[in-house]
This record gives structure tokens, sequence and C-alpha cells, in this order.
């Protein structure tokens, strides 16, 4: 069965450090790859997208991710984080086998907390 | 104006009851889905609807129905309801095909059972 697994539940950074967050899924076909932020009272919303070609995706207010196959991970990273990037971050996979449907397979989430 | 919307935000009811949450979303799309957040803030698929058809029904109890009256709406009834299913609902939709996984997401609708 396909799993995603976050390895940091909680991570507390102060302003202007870097940041990385590890997602490691387990599925051996094509997958498309998902990551989604939830801010504090907010609704869950796409940060990035992984479907083909260049491995190193861009997404919003200045975060990126790099699919590595062999590794069979899809870490996010941000080189500078603000307060405002206070949020759960969560890492989704859609193998193959989910067809056209929307079904992700989503990890547990990382808690993100950032000091001012 | 809001994409998807789920009402109600917050529902606080007693073991035994049955209780609706409905969705809408303005996104013209095809596909509409329930995902359900536990307490430890996994999320998980329940149902998918394309065009008012059912296509994923992931071994959910048949004490949760879902309704699709049309593509753009999509509701969760749930009968005899028991403390395990309190939990955060998400409504989301997407479009279909390649870029089936780009999910847009209600609010949530929080759901305490006593």
């Amino acid at each position: 069965a396909q799993s995603v697994s976050q390895h940091n539940h909680h991570v507390i950074l102060s302003e202007a450090a870097s940041l990385e967050l590890g997602c490691n899924y387990s599925y051996g076909g094509t997958v498309n790859l998902f990551w989604y932020v939830q801010y504090p009272g907010q609704h869950l919303q796409l940060l990035l997208k992984y479907f083909s070609g260049d491995p190193l995706v861009k997404g919003i207010k200045g975060f990126e991710a790099e699919f590595i196959k062999s590794k069979f991970s899809f870490n996010l990273r941000k080189p500078s984080v603000q307060w405002s990037d206070t949020a759960e971050y969560f890492c989704a996979v859609k193998g193959g086998g989910s067809g056209n449907t929307g079904k992700l397979i989503f990890g547990q989430g990382t808690t993100l907390q950032v000091k001012p | 104006d809001t994409a998807v919307s789920q009402t109600p935000k917050y529902l606080v009811t007693q073991m035994g009851n049955d209780k609706s949450i409905k969705c809408e979303q303005n996104l013209g799309h095809d596909t509409m889905y329930w995902y359900k957040q536990d307490s430890k803030k996994f999320l998980k698929i329940m149902f998918s609807y394309n065009n008012k058809e059912l296509i994923i029904n992931e071994t959910v109890p048949n004490r949760f129905s879902p309704k699709s009256p049309d593509k753009a709406h999509l509701n969760l009834h749930i009968n005899s309801l028991e403390l395990g299913d309190s939990a955060v609902y998400f409504c989301a939709s997407s479009r279909t095909g390649t870029y089936a996984g780009e999910l847009f997401f209600g609010e949530g609708s929080r759901l305490t059972v006593l």
C-alpha cells in the first residue's frame, strides 16, 4: 500500500533560518507529488506540485521542492523563513493507480513554528 | 468569493444523532471529495464524486452517506454518530485528468461528538 512519511512532526525556527522538511513515499510506479500548506485558521492550499520534467519545482512564497526518484523523496525547502510561514505542511502523493482521480495519500503533517 | 465552501464550520452533537455537512464549489470542477482529518492530523480520503457519480468509496462505514445533487454540490450525511466520528471533515474539488491531484479545499467542518 502507498504511504507517505514526514520525518519532522514539529519544527521551530527563527526568522531568516533555512528550512527543509523531509518527505518520503512508498510507491514504485509513476507518481505525482504535492506539498499543501494550512495556515492557522485557513483551509489547505497547494504550495507546489511535481508531475514530470525538472525534478526541482518552485512554488508560491519562495518554497521549492526536489524530487529524488532514487530516494523516493520530495523534500520541501525555503532558504529564509518568515514568521508568516508558521503553518502545517502536508506532503501528498498520487500514484498512477489512482487514475484520473484526486485520491491523494497524505503524510501526517509537520507543524512549522517560526519565531520572530 | 469563496471557491469551496462548507457549512457548518462547527458541529457539536450527542452520540446517536444524525448530522449533515454541505459543500458547494464555484470553480466549475467536475470532481468533488470528502476527506477526514483525525486528531493526529492525518488526512484520508472518504469519497469522491465525478459529475454526480460516486467514483471513490474508501471503506467508510455505511453510516456515512454522501450525496451529490449536481456537480457543484456534495453533501455528507452521518447517521448514528459515534465518538470516533469526531474529526475535521474537508470538502475539496478538482479538475479531472492530469491535474486531478490539485485539490481545492474548503475550510473544514469540525465535528465533535459527545
